[in-house]
């Protein structure tokens, strides 16, 4: 069964230090790998997508990065306005998604 | 471009009451429509799905269906609300196709069951 499990659960930082949000992922054929940004109260919002290991995708002060079995949302010199939970999510058939359970990043001025 | 709409935006109903919640895109046609389900502080559970009008896939067994009677609208329905169905209900569409696409989210129904 394809599963997703992200870490750590909750994750604060000052403004400007920087770090990384873990995905890691067991799936039978990846089919892409979705990174999502959920504010409080609202749906979540597509920041990337990856198909294959050794790919990497930037937006601002996000970078994503995958590997076989993991993918890695970096963020640089973070912002209060950063603070969200990410969401990540692979692809399985029928264009289905399995999420995981999220990352709740706050930001401290 | 495509836009996603859900609403209500939140809902109080007493258990034992029926439940419609409706979800419509616009700009494009015959996409993939998704129903999910998001307990406080839990990732998305994905109830329903559907690749076209009247075809219908359920994931979880429960008390809930869903409803496509046109290519652009979806609908979620309860003959009979539970307190477990509390949640925050999103929706989200997908181009057709065989390949993985992103899946765009509407803006969610808070539902609350008392």
């Amino acid at each position: 069964e394809d599963q997703v499990t992200q870490s750590p659960e909750a994750l604060r930082l000052q403004e400007g230090e920087s770090s990384s949000l873990n995905c890691s992922y067991t799936v039978s054929g990846l089919r892409g790998l979705f990174w999502y940004r959920q504010d409080p109260g609202k749906g979540p919002e597509f920041l990337f997508t990856l198909y294959s290991a050794g790919e990497e995708k930037e937006k601002e002060r996000l970078k994503a990065t995958l590997t076989k079995k993991e993918s890695f949302l970096h963020i640089t010199a973070p912002k209060p306005e950063d603070s969200a939970t990410y969401l990540c999510a692979v692809g399985q058939g029928a264009q289905k998604l399995v999420f995981g359970q999220g990352t709740r990043l706050t930001i401290n001025p | 471009s495509q836009t996603i709409h859900q609403w209500p935006a939140t809902l109080v109903q007493p258990v034992g009451s029926p439940l419609s919640l409706e979800c419509t895109v616009e700009g494009t046609s015959n996409p993939n429509l998704y129903w999910y389900r998001q307990a406080a502080g839990r990732g998305l559970q994905l109830l329903f799905y559907s690749v076209g009008i009247g075809q219908i896939s359920s994931e979880v067994p429960q008390n809930l269906s869903a409803s496509r009677p046109q290519d652009r609208q979806f609908i979620l329905s309860s003959k009979k609300l539970l307190l477990s169905d509390s949640g925050f209900y999103l929706c989200a569409w997908t181009t057709g196709g065989g390949t993985q696409e992103t899946q765009y989210f509407g803006p969610g129904t808070r539902l609350l069951v008392l």
